[in-house]
């Protein structure tokens, strides 16, 4: 079983729309968690970390289920500006390995 | 502040033959993490330098190896290049490392 699974997509919108992501983890004793957006041929950015309680940041919003051991990313009103594709990553029995997952790629359509 | 930066951004190379990749972390950071990421695929972790010592090792063989220096600046080297090796080859640094990383833009490699 791989450390970090997430549903490739793509996944297609309309502007305005609101998508979710979810990312399953396999190693209950991971403790930190992000999601990192990556443009086509770029490198990876860090969008967010995901926190015990939950964090937003503007219209992004991570959560994280420690019970089901998978992450969230909520994206409200999408823009053409969020289609990516997003990262999910997750630390392995240290914090001095991450894992990524393959990505789910997001179309926002106009 | 100058990001994480790497060199070369493109690189060609026949099988067998041996490549250098370097990476300068942010200002300010000291942990320096490389990641292999082939088309289509999410990043795989190779390996981590800290201190100038590898403290932390992904599954991949011992053609792969690095080096840090004092400056925290890094070199990723692969031996007996095979085609599979093509990929992006991304450099990540970190002051803390579980507060997430910083990447450079990469090297892509392409053996052929």
């Amino acid at each position: 079983r791989k450390e970090v699974e997430q549903d490739p997509g793509p996944f297609n919108v309309p502007e305005g729309a609101t998508v979710a992501f979810n990312c399953t983890y396999s190693n209950s004793a991971s403790q930190s968690f992000f999601w990192y957006r990556q443009d086509c041929r770029k490198e990876p950015k860090l969008l967010m970390s995901v926190y015990s309680s939950g964090n937003e940041d503007g219209r992004f919003t991570a959560q994280l289920n420690r019970a089901s051991q998978y992450i969230s990313l909520l994206i409200r009103d999408s823009k053409l500006s969020d289609s990516a594709t997003y990262l999910c990553v997750v630390n392995g029995d240290n914090f001095n390995k991450f894992y990524f997952g393959s990505g789910t790629k997001l179309n926002v359509k106009p | 502040d100058a990001g994480v930066t790497q060199s070369p951004t493109h690189l060609i190379k026949t099988r067998g033959q041996q490549v250098t990749l370097r990476c300068s972390p942010k200002s300010g950071h000291d942990t320096v993490s490389w990641y292999q990421q082939a088309l289509g695929q999410g990043p795989q972790f190779i390996f981590q330098y800290y201190e100038e010592e590898e403290r932390q090792r992904g599954n991949f063989p011992d053609r792969f190896s690095g080096h840090q220096f004092p400056n925290y600046s890094s070199e990723l080297n692969v031996n007996a290049l095979l085609l599979g090796d093509s990929a992006l080859y991304l450099c990540a640094s970190s002051s803390t490392p579980n507060y997430g990383y910083t990447f450079g833009s990469g090297t892509r490699l392409t053996v052929v």
